[in-house]
């Protein structure tokens, strides 16, 4: 069963430290994203990315940095600036194009601060 | 802005009567709609998408543009119908944007 991986799925931080989410597809989609899921408040975009080395903040951007250096990777970097970082965080991917596909998810990654 | 609203957090039915799951939208444009389903220890994952316009295990939604609304629909609910549901928007661009999600629980 291929499609998103998430790693790992649970993950404890230390006040200050900056900690990093692994997130890796092989459906070849050029899109990818990362959300962020707290209780009650649905899924919110952290950021996307439509292509290689090109991305774009979301509407929760902040304190969060990404890279695409390749098409089927997307980390995402929890820094020490985010004021709450404990939440469930979402990847998810589909094929770029007009926003009329859907998304393929993965597993999801819990983050907790020590 | 954009915005989708589920009014119901929680929504519990009895099998075999028919259930609504509302969805909301504000966006100034063409949008796009969506609904997702999560079962238990499963991954979130696409149920329907308007464009389609298919019915997938029984569920229909129809995109109201007056009323702005995406509700999803099905006449007999199923046990196994029993999930979080979230309804979705893209007005392109590869941006979507989700609601708070309403968890369905068919009671047997």
């Amino acid at each position: 069963d291929g499609g998103i991986t998430q790693s790992p799925k649970y993950l404890f931080r230390k006040e200050g430290q900056n900690v990093t989410l692994s997130c890796e597809q092989n459906l070849n989609h050029d899109a990818m994203y990362w959300y962020r899921q707290d209780p009650g408040q649905g899924l919110r975009l952290i950021y996307y990315s439509q292509i290689v080395n090109d991305f774009q903040k979301g509407d929760i951007a902040e304190g969060y940095s990404v890279s695409r250096e390749k098409k089927e990777s997307f980390p995402l970097t929890v820094t020490s600036a985010q004021k709450n970082p404990t939440a469930f965080y979402l990847c998810a991917s589909s094929i770029a194009g007009t926003g009329l596909q859907p998304q393929h998810f993965g597993d999801g990654t819990r983050l907790s601060i020590l | 802005a954009q915005r989708v609203t589920q009014p119901e957090k929680l929504l519990s039915v009895f099998k075999g009567a028919p259930v609504e799951l509302k969805c909301n939208y504000s966006y100034s444009g063409s949008p796009e709609l969506f609904w997702y389903v999560q079962y238990s220890r499963q991954r979130l994952q696409l149920l329907l998408r308007h464009i389609s316009r298919e019915s997938i295990k029984g569920f229909t939604a129809d995109l109201n543009k007056g009323e702005t609304s995406f509700h999803l629909k099905k006449p007999f609910a199923q046990e196994e119908d029993s999930a979080m549901y979230y309804c979705a928007l893209s007005g392109g661009g590869n941006q979507f944007y989700f609601g708070t999600g309403t968890s369905l629980t068919v009671i047997p």
